[in-house]
Formats: structure tokens, C-alpha cells, sequence
């Protein structure tokens, strides 16, 4: 069973049209929990890092916020610039701390 | 200049043949990472490096050896390359504390026929 599920695979979106990508997670303690953009053929970008349940960060159209179990990625008015595969990573309490990565959304938005 | 820089960006070699991945940052992290990404199932660790006398494997480090020359450089070796080894490759690196955001570099396109 992955610790890191993501949903959908897939998005399509009109420009404009807000929406929400969901990162669930099943680390029975969590340090941290991050998100990645990700543009075809180049490496991972860091977007947002975040600690406890609660936590909310913005950048831009993007708005990360974080439950117990699960984060939220909701693109408000998407323009097609956008258009990427997201990743979320899970960092748990003890260990290493090295992040365990969830297999990503690829969001198209269309003009 | 990028921050985290990989050599060679496209790779083709044949079965059988050994191979290095290179990676080299300046952003004075002592963390580094090696991972490969095939379609449909993300980021998976191969190896990682915490500092210049720790190297550690990861989850699929069968068929690949890596070395740590210097804190700013981590190479990914294939010994004998093969077909199912076909893969996008990224290093990153990371800072040891609070955050330990990984920063990732460009990517290495590999095709073993």
C-alpha cells in the first residue's frame, strides 16, 4: 500500500475553472509535507512546505492547506502556464526523514 | 548557472555497457540524492548520501553503484546497463535542518537498447 496517494492521475481544466488536487498520506507521524510542480522533461520545482494540521501557504493562483491525513493543492482561476504534473512528498517522524513521493497529477489547462 | 547541474542531459548506450551519471551542486548542501521517475509510478530513490563518507541505499539500488567525490559532486554509475534500467534519472540535494527542501536538477534522459 503506498504511504503517498494522489488524485485524480489526471485534470483537465478550462481556464478559469478552479479546482482542488488531494494528496492523502498514511505515515503515522508527519514531519513535513511538501509539494512540487514538475514541467515536462525538467526536474521537480519546491513549492510549498507544510508541518500541522491546519497550515495553509499561497503562491500565487496556488493554495496548499493540510489535514491529519490529507493536503489540498486548489488552483484558483488556472491559466494555461499551469499546466504541469504536481507532486506531493511526505516526510515522516524518526528514520531519515527522506521523503517519500506520491506518483503526481498532470494538470492541463486549456485556453 | 543552475544550482544542481546533471551530465550527460541524454544518454543512449546498449545492454550490457557501464555508464555514469553525473551531478554537481553549489548549493553547499551536504545532502544528495539520486532518483529515477518512470511513467506512472514517480520519484524512486535509488541511492543517498548525507556526507561525503555516508552513502546509503534506497529503495531500488540493485544495478546501480554511486560515489561521493566531494561534497558538491554525486555520480550514478550502471555497472552493466539494461533495457528495463530506460528511465528519466534527477539528482537533488538537501540541507540538513528545519525544512530539508530538496532541490532537484535537470534530469538525465537514459535509453539502454
Amino acid at each position: 500500500e503506498d504511504q503517498v496517494t494522489q488524485s485524480p492521475e489526471a485534470l483537465r481544466l478550462q481556464e478559469g475553472e478552479s479546482s482542488s488536487l488531494n494528496c492523502s498520506y498514511t505515515v503515522s507521524g508527519l514531519r513535513g509535507l511538501f509539494w512540487y510542480r514538475q514541467d515536462p522533461g525538467k526536474g521537480p520545482e519546491f513549492l510549498f512546505t507544510l508541518y500541522s494540521a491546519g497550515e495553509e501557504k499561497e503562491k500565487e493562483r496556488l493554495k496548499a492547506t493540510l489535514t491529519k491525513k490529507e493536503s489540498f493543492l486548489h488552483i484558483t482561476a488556472p491559466k494555461p502556464e499551469d499546466s504541469a504534473t504536481y507532486l506531493c512528498a511526505v516526510q515522516e517522524v524518526g528514520g531519515s526523514y527522506i521523503p517519500t513521493f506520491g506518483r503526481g497529477t498532470s494538470l492541463i489547462v486549456h485556453p | 548557472d543552475a544550482d544542481v547541474t546533471q551530465t550527460p542531459r541524454n544518454r543512449i548506450t546498449k545492454t550490457g555497457k557501464r555508464i555514469m551519471l553525473e551531478c554537481s551542486q553549489t548549493k553547499g548542501h551536504d545532502r544528495m540524492y539520486w532518483y529515477r521517475q518512470d511513467p506512472g509510478l514517480g520519484l524512486r530513490l535509488i541511492y543517498y548520501s548525507f556526507d561525503v563518507k555516508d552513502i546509503n541505499k534506497g529503495e531500488i539500488s540493485d544495478g546501480y553503484s554511486v560515489s561521493r567525490q566531494a561534497q558538491a559532486k554525486f555520480s550514478l554509475s550502471l555497472e552493466s546497463a539494461i533495457p528495463n534500467q530506460t528511465a528519466l534519472y534527477f539528482c537533488a540535494t538537501s540541507a540538513l535542518g528545519a525544512e530539508e527542501t530538496q532541490y532537484f536538477g535537470p534530469g538525465t534522459r537514459l535509453l539502454v537498447l
